[in-house]
């Protein structure tokens, strides 16, 4: 099976820029993740959606990024402005629907650098 | 809130020699725990998960609740072991977010 899509690969704007990620995950998967991996941490959930409603956005910086989706299926991040620590590979993630034991199956991730 | 401790960045082996990463967590529930591997320039994905008390390309994992602990183990390493290694719980709360470790480095030599 086809494994969970991202583009772009990389991405380096300057800060106060805006960027946007976009996510396919794996056919039939309902629930849909978006991390953030700054260099030297491990992931760390921004969000959770399941099918299209949003069930954790509590570590979700509002004031600068957004999440969609739509349809329940494709998903996209939005950061605006970027700041100089945003810089990290944001990575998109997706899995069956519960229990919580279920396999994430993760996305290749976009690299992103703010300058 | 739950808590991930790696509390190694790095751990160089020699190839045949047994390795341990080790795994501390913090969480006052019942955790549903996993280890995820990064191989050079591949996805992350999973190696095993507690609840299927499998063992993985000759890695286990013994959930251990008295002492919070979830450490990764192989009796001899094999040079293509190398990988990011990332300890990772789940709050079985109903939905599978995930709370990760920062990630042990294992490097086994020839």
């Amino acid at each position: 099976e086809a494994g969970v899509a991202q583009s772009p690969r990389y991405k380096i704007i300057e800060k106060r820029q805006s960027v946007a990620f976009w996510c396919n995950p794996i056919s039939g998967h309902a629930t849909l993740y978006w991390y953030q991996q700054i260099l030297g941490q491990g992931p760390k959930l921004l969000i959770q959606f399941q099918n299209n409603g949003v069930v954790d956005d509590s570590q979700l910086p509002k004031d600068r990024f957004s999440a969609e989706r739509l349809k329940g299926v494709d998903s996209t991040l939005k950061i605006q402005p970027a700041k100089l620590e945003d810089s990290a590979v944001y990575l998109c993630a997706s899995s069956l629907e519960p229990p919580s034991y279920n396999e994430q199956f993760f996305g290749p991730g976009t690299r992103l650098t703010v300058l | 809130a739950q808590r991930v401790t790696q509390p190694e960045k790095l751990l160089s082996v020699f190839k045949g020699a047994p390795v341990e990463l080790k795994c501390n967590y913090s969480y006052s529930g019942s955790p549903e725990l996993f280890w995820y591997v990064q191989y050079s320039r591949q996805r992350l994905q999973l190696l095993l998960r507690h609840i299927s008390r499998e063992s993985i390309k000759g890695f286990t994992a013994d959930l251990n609740k008295g002492e919070t602990s979830f450490h990764l183990k192989k009796p001899f390493a094999q040079e293509e072991d190398s990988a990011m290694y990332y300890c990772a719980l789940s709050a079985n709360s109903g939905y599978s977010t995930l709370t990760f470790g920062k990630g042990t480095m294992l490097l086994v030599s020839p």
